[in-house]
C-alpha cells in the first residue's frame, strides 16, 4: 500500500524559513516523479512543485520560484519541499503526490494527508 | 499563465446524472484528469488521462473532452458523491489545477 506521510509544518514568520518532508512507503520511490500541492484554508488546490525521480528535472509555480526548493532523498526515500522568505499568502495545507509515473505530465495517483503552514506574525 | 475554468457549484438530486465542465485554452491538446476532494480528506483521483477510470472507482465516474471543454460524469449520483471536484492538466512544465467545484447532492 502506498503511504505518503508529511511533517514538518508549523507556525513561521513572514519572512522566515521552513523544510516540509514527506516519508513515502508502498511503491519504488526513485521510479516516480513526486509533486507538492497546497491548499490555503476554505480555498481551492494550487501546485507548488513537482521533482523527478532522479532529481534532475523540477518546476516550480511562478508564485514561489525563487523562494521555494524541492529535493529528495531516495536511499531514504524522503521528499523535501524548502520554504525561504515566507509570506502570509503561503498559508496552507500543504500535499505530498505522488504521479503515476516517471513522466513529469502525468496525474497524482496518491496523495498524503498534508501538513499546515501558517506564516503570522 | 495557464487557466482552467470550472463552475463553482453543481447541484443534482439522488440517482440523477451530475456533469462538472472543465475549459481551457487547447485543452483539447492536454489530457486532463479529476480529483475529488470530500471535507477534511485529501484529494483522490477519479478519472485521468481524459476519460480513464482508476481501480476502485465506481463505473458511474466517466470523463469525456470535446474541443477545449472536458467534462466529468457521475450517473446516478449519491449522497456519497458530494464534495469538492477539481480538473488539473499539465501545461508547459507546470501543473494547473481548475477553481474546483462544489458538488451537492439533495
Amino acid at each position: 500500500e502506498v503511504q505518503l506521510v508529511e511533517s514538518g509544518g508549523g507556525l513561521v514568520q513572514p519572512g522566515g524559513s521552513l523544510r516540509v518532508s514527506c516519508v513515502a512507503s508502498g511503491f519504488t520511490f526513485a521510479s516516480y516523479a513526486m509533486s507538492w500541492v497546497r491548499q490555503p484554508p476554505g480555498k481551492g488546490l494550487e501546485w507548488v512543485a513537482s521533482l523527478s525521480g532522479s532529481g534532475a528535472s523540477r518546476d516550480y509555480a511562478d508564485s514561489v520560484k525563487g523562494r521555494f526548493s524541492v529535493s529528495r532523498d531516495n536511499s531514504r526515500e524522503v521528499f523535501f519541499l524548502q520554504m525561504n522568505n515566507l509570506r502570509v499568502d503561503d498559508t496552507a495545507l500543504y500535499y505530498c503526490a505522488k504521479k503515476a509515473s516517471s513522466a513529469p505530465d502525468d496525474y497524482l495517483d496518491a496523495w498524503g494527508q498534508g501538513t499546515l503552514v501558517t506564516v503570522s506574525s | 499563465s495557464y487557466e482552467l475554468t470550472q463552475p463553482p457549484s453543481v447541484s443534482v438530486s439522488p440517482g440523477q446524472t451530475a456533469r462538472i465542465t472543465c475549459s481551457g485554452d487547447k485543452l483539447g491538446d492536454k489530457y486532463p484528469s479529476w480529483y475529488h476532494q470530500k471535507p477534511g480528506q485529501s484529494p483522490v483521483v477519479v478519472i485521468y488521462r481524459d476519460s480513464n477510470r482508476p481501480s476502485g472507482i465506481p463505473e458511474r465516474f466517466s470523463g469525456s473532452k470535446s474541443g477545449n471543454t472536458a467534462t466529468l460524469t457521475i450517473s446516478g449520483t449519491q449522497t456519497f458523491d458530494e464534495g469538492d471536484y477539481y480538473c488539473q492538466a499539465w501545461d508547459s512544465g507546470t501543473e494547473v489545477f481548475g477553481g474546483g467545484t462544489k458538488l451537492t447532492v439533495l
